[in-house]
């Protein structure tokens, strides 16, 4: 059974805080690994498909970088604002042909004004 | 663009009964996929079709099974409900279902068992 784990579970910061969560998953097993945003009542948002080691990407204040070798991925969110409030799930790829995603069970960001 | 359509939001059934679900992906996309969320549960892989076959299913029982027409739609059917069966359903779609591309998904039907 492919097991990614996320942490933290949880997180509440400050309004205008920098903060990261982690993505963990087997090395071994890689092929693509997504980053999803997930607000209450809405559907889950992409953020980054990610396929290279060392692979960085950014989008607006959020940032996240890939180490293959290691098995690990961050998502970075820079001066967090209340909208940012949400899960944010990490999904691995092992596979071109097997055609699914294996989930983390995400991290709920609470950002306090 | 339109984006992933999921019909019904929301549907309370009873246990014993059978029940079915739509996905209407972005026109474009070939590859539809539905995965199931109950509580303290991360999304859980159910099945993926592609031009009407179905590629890959994950570790469900045989009441849940699905579908996939020639305008890409889709549909999963859970018969015999259980109370567990109750749970967020998502539908996603995507070009190739590789996972180079990305996924779009829905917002879901929230299924009630009671």
């Amino acid at each position: 059974i492919l097991n990614v784990e996320q942490s933290p579970q949880s997180l509440h910061v400050q309004e205008g805080d920098s903060t990261n969560f982690t993505c963990s998953f087997p090395s071994s097993n890689f092929y693509a690994l997504h980053w999803y945003r997930w607000e209450t009542a809405k559907s889950p948002e992409a953020l980054f498909v990610m396929t290279l080691n060392g692979d960085e990407k950014k989008k607006g204040r959020i940032s996240a970088t890939l180490n293959t070798k290691e098995g690990y991925s961050y998502l970075y969110i820079k001066g967090s604002q209340p909208e940012d409030s949400a899960t944010y799930l990490c999904a691995l790829n092992s596979g071109g042909s097997n055609y699914k995603l294996t989930f983390g069970k995400g991290t709920l960001l609470t950002v306090n004004p | 663009k339109a984006g992933v359509t999921q019909t019904p939001r929301y549907l309370i059934k009873t246990r014993g009964q059978q029940v079915t679900l739509s996905c209407s992906p972005i026109s474009g996309h070939r590859s539809v996929s539905w995965y199931q969320q109950t509580p303290g549960q991360g999304l859980q892989f159910l099945f993926e079709y592609f031009s009407e076959t179905q590629r890959n299913k994950g570790n469900f029982p045989g009441r849940f099974s699905g579908r996939q027409f020639s305008n890409s739609r889709s549909e999963m059917n859970v018969s015999t409900l259980e109370l567990g069966d109750s749970a967020l359903y998502l539908c996603a779609s995507s070009l190739g279902g590789t996972g180079l591309y990305g996924y779009t998904f829905g917002s879901g039907t929230r299924l009630t068992v009671v």
